[in-house]
């Protein structure tokens, strides 16, 4: 299986700051169709995980531009610029290029 | 909108068996494959599987054959996912999910919360 790396585990951040994810995976996770699949979301305290990126940069319908994804190969980036309160919770990202598909331990973006 | 509604939280015996449900209603249910999420306590997620509900195709993680089972019911647009043989190990939030065009996952279900106790 491939095994999804993220860093920093817990990240403080002041509000109006900015963060950045790290996310590598085990393997290549260009897919033999020449896309990359991998994903960011955010799972806000009570809720479901929702969908914040896609194929490494493509945000997700609503999502503000503050969020932009980055990277490729191995080696992937989840930027957040002038966080809100609302931008706090766990971030995971995910790799569908190869079965079993995985996720990241989570990274928790909390204030300071 | 694109909504999928999870069926209620429940209490199981170890051994037993419980099944789920996720109904989808704002688009075409027969179009786009259905993944399914294990969320342990306090834990990171697990995909489980997905069904197409066209086809009833499906794919499963090794790790959950034999432990679950995946069925739709295209009349009413709902998808199911059977755990059979419970332990203490199968307690935890499980989450029904579409997959978009992207195959990740664009739209989850609310979640069911599972907990396996005598």
């Amino acid at each position: 299986d491939v095994l999804m790396t993220q860093t920093p585990v817990s990240l403080p951040v002041s509000l109006g700051g900015q963060v950045s994810i790290s996310c590598r995976s085990s393997q290549s996770l260009v897919h033999s169709d020449g896309n990359t699949y991998l994903h960011w979301y955010l799972q806000k305290p009570g809720q479901s995980p929702q969908l914040l990126i896609y194929r490494v940069s493509n945000r997700f319908s609503g999502v503000p531009d503050r969020f932009s994804g980055s990277g490729s190969g191995t080696d992937f980036t989840l930027k957040i610029s002038r966080v809100e309160p609302e931008d706090l919770g766990v971030y995971y990202c995910l790799q569908s290029t190869h079965f079993p598909w995985t996720f990241g331990g989570g990274t928790k973006l909390e204030l300071k | 909108q694109v909504k999928l509604l999870q069926s209620g939280a429940a209490l199981v015996k170890p051994g037993a068996s419980v099944k789920m449900s996720c109904k989808a209603s704002g688009y075409t249910f027969t179009d786009y494959w259905v993944s399914w999420v294990k969320q342990s306590h306090g834990k990171s997620l697990e995909w489980i599987g997905e069904i197409y509900p066209n086809s009833g195709a499906t794919n499963f993680n090794e790790k959950f054959k034999g432990k679950a089972t995946l069925t739709v019911d295209k009349s009413t647009s709902t998808a199911y996912m059977e755990l059979s043989r419970l332990t203490s190990e199968d307690s935890a939030i499980y989450y029904c999910t579409r997959e978009g065009g992207s195959s990740d996952f664009d739209y989850w279900g609310q979640g069911v919360m599972v907990t396996v106790s005598s």
